[in-house]
């Protein structure tokens, strides 16, 4: 079974320039999840949707970041544009959801250094 | 509103010990679960073991076991006989039933010495 992708593994843009992150989860997974971990932190959750619709958007700083998940696949982040404390790795997870299928898998993460 | 804390920033211990890492959360739902993930170096997020809030039974997976407390809101790891290989960041996590939402604590940085 394929695991959840993300690309690029790394990325270094400078302050006020645009990036976008891409995510596929694992085929079938309902659920996916958007992560920032800040270095020598623990992940916060950015969005979450289930198939193609947002859950929980609360933590996105929305003046800058958005997020989209068409046809309830594969999803991009974006940051526009980005400032330097947005340097840090962006997890993507995803999982089958509901009770039984709890478990989230993760992809390598997006290592994003602004300059 | 779900959260997640872990107190205790780094941790070591020798090869073969035991150790302890702590976690306490809190949430206004009855239905969740409790995880713990492990993050090596190489910065993949993987699950050592999950806890149902419901099941009053201790989870074990092999060398990894749980003491879920569920009125005190506590929801310790115990590693076994730690392996070099154990060496990592450990994440409590917070999963709601309803929402599916997923919330992690900040971490502990286990380092397992030879």
């Amino acid at each position: 079974e394929a695991g959840v992708a993300q690309s690029p593994r790394y990325k270094i843009i400078e302050k006020r320039q645009s990036v976008a992150f891409w995510c596929n989860p694992i085929s079938g997974h309902a659920t996916l999840y958007w992560y920032q971990q800040i270095l020598g932190q623990g992940p916060k959750l950015l969005i979450q949707f289930q198939n193609n619709g947002v859950v929980d958007d609360s933590q996105l700083p929305k003046d800058r970041f958005s997020a989209e998940r068409l046809k309830g696949v594969d999803s991009t982040l974006k940051i526009q544009p980005a400032k330097l404390e947005d340097s840090a790795v962006y997890l993507c997870a995803s999982s089958l959801g509901g009770t039984v299928n709890t478990e989230a898998f993760f992809g390598q993460g997006t290592r994003l250094t602004v300059v | 509103a779900q959260t997640v804390t872990q107190s205790q920033p780094e941790m070591s211990v020798q090869e073969a010990e035991t150790v302890t890492l702590s976690c306490t959360y809190d949430t206004s739902e009855n239905n969740y679960y409790l995880f713990w993930y492990k993050q090596p170096p190489s910065r993949q997020m993987i699950l050592v073991i999950r806890q149902e809030a419901y099941k009053q039974q201790n989870a074990t997976e092999n060398r990894f076991s749980v003491n879920f407390q569920k009125a005190a809101k506590s929801f310790s790891l115990k590693i076994s006989d730690s392996q070099l290989g154990d060496t990592a960041m450990y994440f409590c996590a917070c999963y709601s039933g309803n929402t599916g939402k997923l919330i992690f604590g900040q971490g502990t940085t286990l380092q397992v010495k030879p």
